[in-house]
């Protein structure tokens, strides 16, 4: 399978706790994404790379949220100190494309995290 | 200020029951405008990219169609598999950058 993969699909946490997703783009593509979306939303923008650079980090994401792509290949998405407003569904996407150039993105299936 | 909207938030259609998904955007300098399907617990795939005020797409039951100020998503005699989510989303200029905004999307349910 050479489509976006992400891990772990869900993730149950008790709050306060450190919480790290992976997501393993296609292999060709350069550019990755990180979003949050909850229930009768769209995808909410967290950040991306543009390979191993980060080069856009949402204003609404809190110091909370840190993200890396070591290398320009996977990355992941770290959360401190989970709150129960994090409960969403974390989607990873991955394109191929230029510096600030928007071209179709392709979707892992989620990260479905719920804070209790 | 840049906006993109969808329209219905739900719709509900029998089989075979043609209808039109529209999104509408605010924004100046137009990149693209993509639409995607999104199932239930799961992450938005792919149908299409429009570039340019005229321009239409085909794939299967659906069509998508794009003017300067909106883009319809037609579905022609849909059956219960085509029921999902349809977001759209718009790539613009803003300034010296360039911007993506999603929108909301329309839940559509196909009744058998």
């Amino acid at each position: 399978d050479t489509g976006v993969s992400q891990d772990p699909r869900h993730k149950i946490t008790k709050r306060g706790q450190n919480v790290t997703f992976r997501c393993d783009p296609i292999s060709e593509h350069n550019r990755l994404y990180w979003y949050r979306q909850t229930l009768g939303q769209g995808p909410e923008f967290l950040t991306y790379f543009q390979n191993e650079a980060q080069l856009e980090k949402s204003r609404l994401l809190s110091d909370r949220f840190s993200a890396e792509r070591p290398k320009g290949s996977f990355s992941t998405l770290e959360i401190q100190r989970t709150e129960q407003g994090d409960s969403a569904m974390y989607l990873c996407a991955s394109s191929a494309g230029a510096v600030l150039s928007y071209n179709e993105q392709f979707f892992g299936p989620g990260t479905r995290l719920t804070v209790l | 200020e840049d906006q993109v909207t969808q329209s219905p938030e739900a719709l509900r259609l029998q089989e075979g029951e043609s209808s039109s998904l529209n999104c509408s955007y605010t924004v100046s300098g137009l990149r693209g405008l993509f639409w995607y399907r999104q199932d239930p617990g799961k992450g938005p795939e792919f149908l299409f990219t429009l570039y340019s005020a005229g321009e239409e797409k085909e794939k299967e039951r659906l069509k998508a169609t794009l003017t300067k100020k909106e883009s319809f998503l037609h579905i022609t005699a849909p059956k219960p598999e085509d029921s999902a989510t349809y977001l759209c989303a718009v790539h613009f200029y803003a300034g010296n950058n360039r911007k993506l905004i999603w929108g909301l999307g329309t839940s559509l349910a196909v009744n058998p």
